[in-house]
């Protein structure tokens, strides 16, 4: 059974950083793109990155660039997403979700709430 | 970027109603469009991809057509499980942009 499982989420103040991971169990890992989406409070889906299988290549929304990083561990079934500068207007409930060319797989997310 | 436009943004509509939810990119995107359905509290589930290709395990009361710009999602008999929001979502490029969402409410 596919099973995708984030963490790290919490309540960060304007400017702080979080690390968002997600653990992946039931499929092959390396052999696919994964993605990060997230939902602002009752809001719609806003895809946030992507990263190809080996993590050559990484694609970013443009306004989480230069403040996002997106990776992944191979070895340990891990996608990760590193969140900089974090700001009011990143507060959303964040998914992994497996990708290429549709995101046929999600995790159950996990809420990121900056404010002071 | 590529715009996805959703309408309507919400709908009501009674059990056993045929729903149709239109969606719109801001320029072709051949058939790469799909179609994710959200109830409260949980992650999207895909229902269509590649426009027109149901997800294995859903069921075929879901139908996908369209390309280039213009796509359909239609449920040919509205049933209590179905009342959720419709996001679709082009995958021809990144970033891969939602629509706003149709929210398919009971009448």
């Amino acid at each position: 059974e596919v099973q995708l499982v984030e963490s790290g989420g919490g309540l960060v103040q304007p400017g702080g950083s979080l690390r968002l991971s997600c653990a992946a169990s039931g499929f092959t890992f390396s052999n696919y793109w994964m993605s990060w989406v997230r939902q602002a409070p009752g809001k719609g889906l806003e895809w946030v990155a992507n990263i190809k299988v080996d993590g050559s290549e990484k694609y970013y929304v443009d306004s989480v660039k230069g403040r996002f990083t997106i990776s992944r561990d191979d070895a340990k079934n891990s996608l990760y997403l590193q969140m900089n500068s974090l700001r009011a207007e990143d507060t959303a409930v964040y998914y992994c979700a497996r990708d290429e060319p549709v995101h046929d797989y999600w995790g159950q997310g996990t809420l990121v709430t900056v404010s002071s | 970027d590529i715009q996805m436009t959703q309408s309507p943004s919400s709908l009501s509509a009674s059990v056993g109603d045929r729903v149709t939810i239109t969606c719109r990119a801001s320029q072709s995107i051949d058939s790469y469009l799909n179609w994710y359905q959200q109830k409260p509290g949980k992650a999207p589930k895909v229902l269509i991809y590649a426009a027109s290709s149901l997800q294995s395990g859903v069921p075929s009361k879901f139908s996908g057509s369209g390309s280039g710009t213009d796509f359909t999602l239609t449920i040919s008999s509205l049933q209590p499980e179905d009342f959720a929001t419709y996001y679709c979502q082009q995958s021809y490029s990144r970033p891969r942009t939602f629509g706003q969402g149709t929210k398919v409410e009971i009448k």
